[in-house]
C-alpha cells in the first residue's frame, strides 16, 4: 500500500545547528514527492518538489529511490523555521490514482 | 494570487446536526480537495473532484459527502455529525492537466486557513 512515513513528530534542535527533517515513503511506481510546510496561524502550503532540485529558503531534499527516502535538510536552522512540515506523495501512473498522500509531519522547534 | 476561501474558521455543532463546510477558489482550477487535519495523523483525504458535479472518495469518506455544483465551490457535508468528526478541515484547489476524463494533479495544492469543527 502506498505509504508516507515521518518517525519524528517533533524535531528540537538550537539555531545555526543542521536540521534533517525523515520522509519514507512506499510505492512501487514512479513517485513524485513534496513538501509543504504550516507556519504558526498560517495556511499550509508548498516549500519544495523534489522534480524542481531547487532549494527554498535554504532547505533541500533529494529523492533516494534506493532508500524510498526524500529527506529535507538544511545546514544551519533559524528561528523563524519553526513549523510543521509534512512530506506529501503524488501517486502517478494515470487513472484515478492523482492525489496527495500526507504523511504525519514533523513539527520543528528552533531554539534560540 | 491564489486564494481558496473556507466560509467558517470555527463551528460548534451538536451530535445528529448536519453541517455543511464550504469552499470556494478563484483561480479556475479544475481539481479541489477535502482533507481533515488531527495531531499524530496528518492529513487524511475525504473527497475529492476533478470536475463539475465530479467526485471521488478519498481514504476516510464515511460519514461525509460532497457537493460541486459550480467549478469554483466545492462543499462538505457531515449529513449527522459526531463527536469523532470534531477536528480541522482543510479545502485546497490545484490546476489539472491531461485529458478531461484523467485530469492529473499538477502537485501545487493550494490550501484554505481551516474550518475548526466541534460536534459535542
Amino acid at each position: 500500500a502506498q505509504r508516507v512515513t515521518q518517525p519524528e513528530k517533533l524535531l528540537s534542535v538550537f539555531k545555526g545547528a543542521p536540521v534533517e527533517l525523515k520522509c519514507n515513503y512506499s510505492y512501487s511506481g514512479s513517485p513524485e514527492l513534496f513538501w509543504y510546510v504550516q507556519y504558526s496561524r498560517q495556511r499550509l502550503q508548498l516549500l519544495l518538489r523534489h522534480i524542481s532540485r531547487e532549494s527554498i529558503k535554504g532547505f533541500t531534499a533529494d529523492l533516494n529511490k534506493g532508500e524510498t527516502s526524500f529527506h529535507l535538510k538544511k545546514p544551519f536552522a533559524q528561528e523563524e523555521d519553526s513549523a510543521m512540515y509534512y512530506c506529501a506523495l503524488d501517486l502517478l501512473g494515470g487513472g484515478a490514482t492523482n492525489k496527495l498522500i500526507f504523511g504525519t509531519g514533523t513539527l520543528l522547534a528552533v531554539q534560540p | 494570487d491564489v486564494k481558496v476561501t473556507q466560509s467558517s474558521r470555527y463551528l460548534v455543532k451538536r451530535t445528529g446536526e448536519k453541517v455543511f463546510l464550504e469552499c470556494v477558489q478563484d483561480m479556475d482550477h479544475e481539481n479541489m480537495f477535502w482533507y481533515r487535519q488531527d495531531p499524530g495523523l496528518g492529513l487524511r483525504l475525504i473527497y475529492f473532484s476533478y470536475d463539475v458535479k465530479m467526485k471521488e472518495k478519498g481514504d476516510i469518506p464515511e460519514g461525509y459527502s460532497v457537493s460541486r455544483e459550480k467549478k469554483e465551490r466545492f462543499s462538505l457535508i457531515l449529513e449527522s455529525a459526531s463527536t469523532n468528526q470534531t477536528s480541522m478541515y482543510l479545502c485546497a484547489s490545484s490546476s489539472g492537466a491531461g485529458a478531461p476524463h484523467i485530469r492529473r494533479n499538477t502537485g501545487e495544492l493550494f490550501f484554505g486557513e481551516g474550518s475548526r469543527l466541534t460536534v459535542l
